[in-house]
């Protein structure tokens, strides 16, 4: 089946530096990525949909300049959190669609950021 | 909008025992259905889907069977085991994305 791989897997930082997050697809090419949040034993909330050579498209409340998107080749998208802050502190997991399979995602094994 | 409402957990069972994780559905025609399930500190793995009304996903001794007529998509397993450990996410898609019920916290003990 498809794999979806995150990187790292988790990462601990201080408060006001940015970490990326690199979700690649590693056998199917994934023209869209979604990037989701997940607190501690809640469901996964859709921050944002990674589109190839386009811009991002974020949900409602999801700060756009905090949380950078690019999407730079049929395989790779990333995630940075700018500035963080220990709120930011979550699982951060993303999806990408095979495009054989129209409405199936498949999941990165995500990345937990802590955030000192 | 199409959502999906979810049993409530924890759950807590007997290693054997059987197991029955309630989901429900509410959709514009009928977009197939998923199940999710989430080990400790790891990502999401497909269990199983169905595409259409009246088909059975299955998968690892799960099933779930898509009614249309309940709007219904419950979860179940005949004989649960330590290793099935962990939160299930019953999931239906939404435009481009998918929509996850609040998940369900499987705890099998031996």
């Amino acid at each position: 089946g498809a794999v979806v791989s995150q990187h790292p897997s988790w990462v601990i930082c201080k408060s006001g530096t940015s970490v990326k997050i690199e979700c690649r697809s590693l056998d199917f090419q994934a023209t869209t990525m979604f990037w989701y949040r997940q607190f501690p034993k809640q469901s996964l909330m859709l921050m944002a949909t990674s589109n190839e050579g386009s811009k991002a498209t974020y949900e409602q409340g999801v700060e756009k300049d905090k949380f950078l998107i690019n999407h730079a080749s049929l395989t790779l998208s990333t995630l940075t959190v700018t500035s963080a802050h220990p709120e930011d502190s979550s699982f951060y997991i993303c999806s990408a669609r095979n495009p054989s399979g129209i409405d199936t995602q498949y999941f990165g094994p995500g990345t937990r950021l802590t955030v000192l | 909008g199409n959502s999906v409402t979810q049993m409530e957990g924890p759950v807590t069972l007997s290693e054997e025992a059987f197991l029955t994780i309630n989901c429900t559905y509410t959709a514009t025609g009928y977009p197939s259905l998923f199940w999710y399930v989430q080990y400790p500190g790891e990502g999401l793995q497909l269990l199983l889907k169905a595409t259409k009304a009246d088909d059975k996903g299955s998968n690892k001794g799960f099933e779930a069977t898509y009614r249309k007529e309940t709007t219904s998509f419950h979860l179940e397993k005949g004989s649960v085991q330590v290793s099935d450990s962990a939160v299930y996410f019953c999931a239906l898609p939404l435009n481009n994305d998918m929509r996850f019920g609040a998940g369900t916290r499987l705890t099998v003990k031996p």
